[in-house]
């Protein structure tokens, strides 16, 4: 049984960065084909995209925000961490880790964990 | 980017009622598409991958199509725990990008 779950401030101050850890159980992430992956929802918003990180270590990133996104795996404690630098109002939103599959005809993101909001406010 | 256009935003539909939503890609995606359903409150539920394909537990009444730039979604008899907000997703090119999102009501 796979399971996700992010962990992290609730509430981050403009300028600040924000660090979330996505703590995952029922797969490895030295698995090939595997990844996991952050989205996030501002509120009443549609669903965004923001990093992916593959079993093999290879990291992808959303252009629009990649200069201030970073995304790490420690395999020996199933967590992946997200940071994102210089925080603002707009990325006020709910922060989703989600398990990648991936084979050579599709990928999809199969398994989300509940996800945590973050406001950003001074 | 590659840009996914649903349509409509919203609907509102009796119980029983077949329910369809459109997903449009910017480009030639092939098959390469999911749609995902979130109830209030909560995470994303993925119920179709590879644009047709349903996730294993999902319910028949569920089923998509298309290729290329042209999607679709359907609940073939709308139910009461249908209720949701559907979102289509593309992940022919990085960035993988969602679409807006059709909130779906019941009449």
């Amino acid at each position: 049984q796979i399971t996700l779950k992010e962990s992290g401030p609730t509430l981050v101050k403009p300028t600040q960065t924000l660090t979330l850890t996505c703590t995952f159980s029922g797969f490895s992430l030295s698995t090939s084909g595997v990844g996991v992956g952050w989205i996030r929802q501002p509120p009443g918003k549609a669903l965004q995209w923001l990093a992916l990180i593959y079993w093999d270590d290879d990291k992808r990133y959303s252009p629009s925000l990649k200069s201030r996104l970073t995304i790490t795996k420690d395999t020996s404690k199933n967590q992946v961490v997200l940071t994102m630098t210089n925080m603002d109002p707009v990325d006020t939103a709910t922060y989703y880790c989600a398990h990648y599959y991936y084979d050579s005809s599709g990928s999809n993101f199969d398994y989300w964990g509940q996800g945590t909001l973050v406001t950003v406010s001074s | 980017d590659i840009q996914m256009t649903q349509s409509p935003s919203s609907l509102s539909a009796s119980v029983g009622d077949r329910v369809t939503i459109t997903c449009q890609a910017s480009q030639d995606i092939s098959n390469y598409l999911n749609w995902y359903q979130q109830k209030p409150g909560k995470a994303p539920k993925l119920l179709i991958y590879d644009a047709s394909n349903l996730e294993t537990g999902v319910p028949s009444r569920f089923s998509g199509s298309g290729s290329g730039t042209d999607f679709t979604f359907t609940i073939s008899s709308l139910q009461p725990e249908d209720i949701a907000t559907y979102y289509c997703q593309q992940f022919d090119n990085l960035p993988l990008t969602f679409g807006g999102g059709t909130k779906v009501e019941i009449k």
